[in-house]
């Protein structure tokens, strides 16, 4: 069965560090990826996708994602966190038909000062 | 241009009472999906539209779920009757096509009493 799986429901991270969020996913065919940011009270913004191609995907705010097909693993990263990047993140993955579109549960992202 | 537009963007009502949402895409946006959130959980895929076509329906519960997109641009996602466990988070999102990034809505937030 599909799934997505993010180990850390939590994360607190120092204004300035660099950020890893991890993302697993189980997936029969050949998948899409996307990484989306949740702001409180706001809607899913696309940080970044992955559909062939480069492994290493780069996407706004300075995000970038590698997908690991031996690893089955699309972690997301950021060299330097910046307070605003607090939020709710969630990888997804996705056929290439486009359906079938599934959440992980999110990661909770803390930045401290 | 404009976003996904939802409404209403709260409700609360009792269990066994009926409710529905009403979402409209982006223009000309093809592909319109509905989302369940629950509190603490990644969004899950209701359904999913093709212009005025059901792509995948899997996931709806269809002895109380319904949803319609007629003339392929609005959509509106009912629930009857309500249980206490459809309180959540309903979110509209839309893409020019599938494989497309989904542009999401602020959500309803539906509370079930």
């Amino acid at each position: 069965a599909q799934s997505v799986t993010q180990p850390d429901i939590h994360i607190t991270v120092s204004e300035g560090a660099s950020l890893e969020l991890r993302c697993n996913y189980s997936y029969g065919a050949t998948p899409y990826l996307f990484w989306y940011v949740q702001s409180p009270g706001q809607g899913l913004q696309l940080l970044l996708k992955y559909f062939s191609g480069d492994t290493l995907v780069q996407g706004i705010k300075g995000f970038e994602a590698e997908f690991k097909r031996s690893q089955s693993s699309f972690n997301l990263r950021k060299p330097s966190v910046h307070w605003s990047d607090a939020a709710e993140y969630f990888c997804a993955v996705g056929s290439n038909t486009g359906n079938q579109f599934y959440f992980g549960t999110g990661t909770s992202l803390t930045v401290i000062p | 241009e404009a976003g996904v537009a939802q409404s209403p963007r709260y409700k609360i009502i009792e269990k066994r009472q009926s409710v529905a949402f009403w979402c409209n895409p982006i223009s000309g946006h093809a592909t319109l999906y509905w989302y369940q959130q629950i509190l603490g959980q990644g969004p899950k895929l209701l359904i999913q539209f093709q212009n005025n076509g059901v792509v995948d329906d899997s996931q709806l519960p269809k002895d109380r779920f319904s949803a319609e997109r007629l003339k392929g641009v609005d959509s509106t996602l009912k629930i009857q009757p309500a249980k206490l466990e459809d309180s959540a988070v309903y979110l509209c999102a839309s893409s020019l096509a599938v494989q497309y990034e989904q542009y999401f809505g602020p959500g309803t937030r539906l509370t079930v009493t």
